[in-house]
């Protein structure tokens, strides 16, 4: 059963960069197959992407969080990042590192989920 | 706003079945997949490839498509399928899963 468990500081002060590692276990980055992915979620409010990463290291974003946003993986640790800088109180949110699988051109899901990460910005 | 409307809330009675909806273009080409999230917890995939259940999702819980509608129907609706449900497909950018609804709540009378 594969498992996802996101950790990192719980507080960030505005203008700095927010930092989440999420740990897999039950299987292999390494082995490749999946898109390893960060979404977030305002408080009280929908889902948002924010990207991924395949194991070889290939990312790809949200065009709206681009500019801020690097999610890198370690194979060797069995775990990937997300980092976003210059985060101000509208980052804000829960954080849910999940894996992604594509089943062909046309069709993909978040087939496995982390519990989640509440990051506060805040001076 | 979203690539993928959603009606913010649809009620069912208990034991009937229901129709969630999820509009987009790009719906016409690439399917969707279908969230449930009940309060302080996270997401659960519960239909993916158009009609696909997980392991462990009832078979109560299916999709379906046509052009720019994908639906998500539970037949039979229990207080436990009470939540928001989210679905999930392409963005105007390209990526496969990067594009969300903003959700409907789903209350159980």
């Amino acid at each position: 059963q594969v498992q996802l468990q996101e950790s990192g500081p719980g507080l960030v002060k505005p203008s700095q960069t927010l930092s989440l590692t999420c740990t897999v276990s039950g299987g292999s980055i390494g082995s490749g197959g999946y898109y390893w992915s960060w979404i977030r979620q305002h408080p009280g409010k929908g889902l948002e992407w924010i990207g991924y990463t395949y194991y070889t290291g290939s990312a790809y974003y949200n065009p709206s969080l681009k500019s801020r946003v690097t999610i890198s993986v370690d194979t060797s640790k069995n775990q990937f990042s997300l980092k976003l800088t210059s985060v101000t109180a509208a980052d804000t949110a829960i954080y849910y590192c999940a894996r992604g699988e594509f089943y062909g051109d046309y069709v993909g899901a978040f087939d496995y989920w982390g519990q989640g990460t509440l990051v506060t910005v805040s001076s | 706003s979203s690539e993928l409307t959603q009606d913010p809330a649809v009620s069912v009675a208990l034991g009937q079945t229901v129709r969630i909806t999820c509009q987009g273009d790009r719906l016409r080409s690439y399917y969707a997949s279908w969230y449930q999230q009940k309060p302080g917890q996270a997401p659960l995939l519960v239909i993916y490839a158009k009609d696909n259940r997980p392991s462990g999702i009832p078979d109560r819980f299916s999709g379906s498509s046509s052009g720019n509608t994908a639906s998500l129907t539970i037949a039979g609706a229990q207080a436990e399928d009470e939540a928001v449900y989210y679905c999930n497909s392409r963005d105007s950018s390209g990526n496969l899963l990067g594009a969300f609804g903003g959700g409907t709540k789903l209350t159980v009378l």
